[in-house]
């Protein structure tokens, strides 16, 4: 099962709105909406933003969306802050059961 | 409230063997799926595998990268998991992390502990 792909960097100036996407294939991203995004500050460990492509766990800001169509699953954040500055990975569930991740993304806040 | 703590990790020589641990506390461990992830020093996040609660059968699945080498069982007894590494390599050097699935889905880990660093060199 080979990774996820994402951009391996995008950069916003803050209030401004980017788009991180996460490009599989039927047997995974297209497959199952089951796509959960994560972000991870230098040092520390990961903390999840989305699961189930679109739900926001309890606590994480409403800035944070996410959204599929076809084979590619997207994370958008709105009014860039400087504490979002982090790299960004994506995960999907797969059809044979296992989970991928993207390759990372780093968000540069400008 | 809520923590997972990993433990075990080691300075050890290709070829050898290593045990990690999973501790959790502050839910039912029992009821959740548990995952192992790692990070290669400088690289990004790359799953390991997990186990499935009781409940699914506690069955096992892993990444094709350590498939036949490592292998993951629980203790719901004492709320912990465990990650057993066989014949490790050099490329399995990595800080590792243990995480909960979300209660009763397939995708989203919503509790992360700080990792446990195995570095595997001669």
């Amino acid at each position: 099962q080979s990774a996820l792909t994402q951009p391996a960097s995008v950069s916003g100036s803050p209030g401004q709105s980017i788009t991180i996407s996460c490009t599989g294939t039927s047997s995974d991203v297209g497959g199952y909406n089951y796509v959960s995004w994560y972000q991870q500050h230098p040092g520390k460990a990961p903390k999840l933003m989305i699961y189930d492509v679109s739900n926001r766990p309890s606590g994480v800001s409403n800035r944070f969306s996410g959204s599929k169509s076809g084979n590619t699953a997207s994370l958008t954040i709105s009014g860039l802050q400087a504490e979002d500055e982090a790299d960004y990975y994506c995960n999907s569930y797969t059809s044979t059961s296992i989970r991928v991740f993207g390759g990372g993304t780093k968000l540069t806040v400008l | 409230e809520v923590q997972v703590v990993e433990s075990g990790g080691d300075l050890v020589q290709p070829g050898r063997s290593l045990r990690l641990s999973c501790t959790t506390s502050g839910f039912s461990f029992g009821d959740y799926a548990m995952n192992w992830v790692r990070q290669a020093p400088g690289k990004g996040l790359e799953w390991v595998g997990f186990i499935r609660s009781k409940t699914y059968g506690g069955t096992t699945q892993y990444a094709a990268s350590v498939e036949g080498r490592f292998s993951i069982s629980r203790d719901d007894s004492e709320s912990i998991a465990y990650l057993q590494m066989n014949s490790l390599k050099t490329e399995d050097t990595a800080i590792y992390y243990c995480s909960r699935l979300i209660l009763g889905r397939r995708n989203g880990f919503d509790v992360w502990g700080q990792g446990t660093m195995v570095t595997v060199s001669s």
